[in-house]
C-alpha cells in the first residue's frame, strides 16, 4: 500500500487566518481524498483532488473556503481559509487503491481554532 | 442524513475474549463494506473488506459476516488482543449521488474497543 505523509502533523491558528495542509505519496495515485474528523464524530468526506483540474466538492464544501490543488499524481494540498473555531478538526488525505478500493489515509492534521 | 451507522460508540472486552462489532446501513445501493482501525493521533489503516456477493470474509483472527437483507454487517475479532485497543470505523463504498459512477466511502461514526488484560 502506499505510504502518505502530511504536513503539518498539527497546528493551533487564530481565528481568520488561512492553513494549506499537504498531503504528499510515495507512489503516483489517480484517486486522492480529503476528508475532516470533527471531534466525536465520523469522517467525512471534504472533496475528491483530480489531477489537472478542479476538485469535486461534496454537499456542504465550496471552493472558497477549502480550496484544493491536485498539481501531479503524488501531490495535493488543502487550505481551510477565513477559519473559525468550528474549523476545528483532525484533516485527512487518503488514496485509492485501484485494485481492490480500499483507501488508504495519511496521518492527520490536528488543527485548532483559537 | 447517515448512511452508515454504528450504534455502539464503545465495546470493553475481556483479552482472549470475541469482539464483536455491529454496523448497519440503509442505502442498497452499497456494495463494497471495509472496516478500517484507527489509533489516536494516527490515521485509519485499512484492516478487512467484504463484497457484497459474499457473506463472510476472513483474514486471520479478523473476520466480517454481512447480511444483505438486513442492511447489517459485523467485525469478529477473536481472540481479543491488547493491541487491538482502538477506534473501528466501518465504512461502505457505493454512489452517494445520483450519478451510478461516483462511488465514495461512507463512514460509520465509529466504536472504540478496549481490551482489558
Amino acid at each position: 500500500s502506499a505510504v502518505i505523509s502530511q504536513k503539518p502533523s498539527r497546528d493551533i491558528c487564530q481565528r481568520g487566518t488561512s492553513l494549506t495542509i499537504q498531503c504528499q505519496v510515495d507512489s503516483q495515485v489517480t484517486m486522492m481524498f480529503w476528508y475532516r474528523q470533527q471531534p466525536g464524530q465520523s469522517l467525512t468526506l471534504i472533496a475528491t483532488a483530480n489531477q489537472g483540474s478542479e476538485a469535486t466538492y461534496e454537499s456542504g464544501f465550496v471552493i472558497d473556503k477549502f480550496p484544493i490543488s491536485r498539481p501531479n499524481l503524488t501531490f495535493s494540498t488543502l487550505t481551510v481559509s477565513n477559519m473559525s473555531p468550528e474549523d476545528s478538526s483532525i484533516y485527512l488525505c487518503s488514496v485509492e487503491d485501484t485494485g481492490g478500493g480500499e483507501q488508504y489515509f495519511g496521518p492527520g492534521t490536528r488543527l485548532t481554532v483559537t | 442524513d447517515q448512511q452508515v451507522k454504528q450504534n455502539s460508540p464503545s465495546l470493553s472486552v475481556q483479552e482472549g475474549r470475541i469482539s464483536i462489532l455491529n454496523c448497519d446501513y440503509t442505502n442498497s445501493m452499497f456494495d463494497y463494506f471495509l472496516w478500517y482501525k484507527k489509533y489516536p493521533a494516527e490515521g485509519p489503516t485499512f484492516l478487512i473488506s467484504i463484497s457484497s456477493i459474499k457473506d463472510k470474509n476472513e483474514d486471520g483472527r479478523f473476520t466480517v459476516f454481512l447480511n444483505k437483507s438486513a442492511k447489517h454487517l459485523s467485525l469478529h475479532i477473536v481472540p481479543s488482543q491488547p493491541g487491538d485497543s482502538a477506534v473501528y470505523f466501518c465504512a461502505a463504498e457505493g454512489p452517494l449521488h445520483a450519478d451510478p459512477n461516483d462511488y465514495k466511502l461512507s463512514f460509520g461514526a465509529g466504536t472504540t474497543v478496549t481490551v482489558r488484560a
